[in-house]
C-alpha cells in the first residue's frame, strides 16, 4: 500500500494567489513526522516545513503551511501568495516511528503564471 | 556552510559496467542516506549510514551497496548496472539518530545505456 498519496500531478496557479497540494498519509505508528519537500529542475530536494504528529499547532514557515489534518490522515501545504520562483515540483513525505527512512509521494507540479 | 555536495553530477554508464557515487555531508552532520529517483517520480530509499555502517536498508537488491567512511563522507556502489537503474540518486545527511532535519543535495544523474 502507498504510504502516501499525492493525487494532483500538476497544478497552475496565479502569481501572487495561494494553492493548495493535496497529500495523505498511511500509518498505523503513533509517532511519525511529515515532511514538504521543493526540488525545482536542479534537482536538490529543498526542505519547506515539518509537521509531528504530536503537534496540537499546524507549521507555518514563511509563505508555507500545513494544514494538519489528523483523524482524516492528511497533510496538505498551502502556498501564499505564489511567486514565479515558486515552480517547481512538490512531494510530501513521512517519516514513521523509530525508522530512519522517508517515504515519499509521487509528487505535484506547480507552474506560476505571471 | 557547505551543504551536502554529490559528485559526479552526471554519469554514463554501460549496462553491465559497475558504478561508485559519492556524497559529502553537510558540515555537522553524521548520518547519510541514499535516494532513487526515477524520471516522474518520488525518490525511494535505498539505505541509510550511521557511525560507518548500515543501519536501515530499503527494497533494493544486494548489487547497491555503500559505504560510510570516518570523516562522515559515503559511496554508493552499483554493480552490474541494468537500464532500469538509470535515474537521479540523492544523498541526504542529518545529524544523529531519528533526526528530523534532513539535508539534500542536488544529486548524481545516472543514465544506463
Amino acid at each position: 500500500a502507498q504510504k502516501i498519496t499525492q493525487t494532483q500531478p500538476g497544478m497552475f496557479v496565479q502569481e501572487k494567489e495561494a494553492v493548495t497540494l493535496d497529500c495523505t498519509y498511511d500509518t498505523s505508528d503513533q509517532s511519525y513526522g511529515l515532511f514538504w519537500y521543493k526540488q525545482p529542475s536542479s534537482g536538490e530536494m529543498i526542505f519547506l516545513i515539518y509537521q509531528g504528529s504530536y503537534d496540537e499547532q499546524n507549521a507555518t514557515e514563511g509563505r508555507y503551511s500545513l494544514n494538519f489534518q489528523k483523524a482524516r490522515k492528511s497533510a496538505n501545504l498551502v502556498i501564499s501568495a505564489s511567486q514565479l520562483g515558486d515552480s517547481a515540483m512538490y512531494f510530501c513525505a513521512m517519516r514513521e516511528g523509530r525508522g530512519y527512512k522517508l517515504s515519499f509521494g509521487a509528487g505535484t507540479t506547480v507552474t506560476v503564471r505571471a | 556552510d557547505a551543504g551536502v555536495t554529490q559528485s559526479p553530477t552526471h554519469l554514463i554508464k554501460t549496462r553491465g559496467q559497475q558504478v561508485t557515487l559519492r556524497c559529502s555531508p553537510k558540515s555537522g552532520h553524521d548520518t547519510v542516506s541514499w535516494y532513487q529517483q526515477a524520471l516522474g517520480q518520488g525518490p525511494q530509499f535505498i539505505f541509510q549510514y550511521y557511525e560507518e555502517e548500515e543501519r536501515q536498508r530499503g527494497n533494493f537488491p544486494d548489487r547497491f551497496s555503500g559505504h560510510q567512511f570516518p570523516n562522515y563522507s559515503s559511496e554508493l556502489n552499483v554493480n552490474a548496472l541494468l537500464l532500469g537503474d538509470s535515474a537521479l540518486y540523492l544523498c541526504a545527511s542529518s545529524f544523529g539518530q531519528g533526526s528530523n532535519g534532513y539535508t539534500f543535495g542536488s544529486g548524481t544523474r545516472l543514465t544506463v545505456v
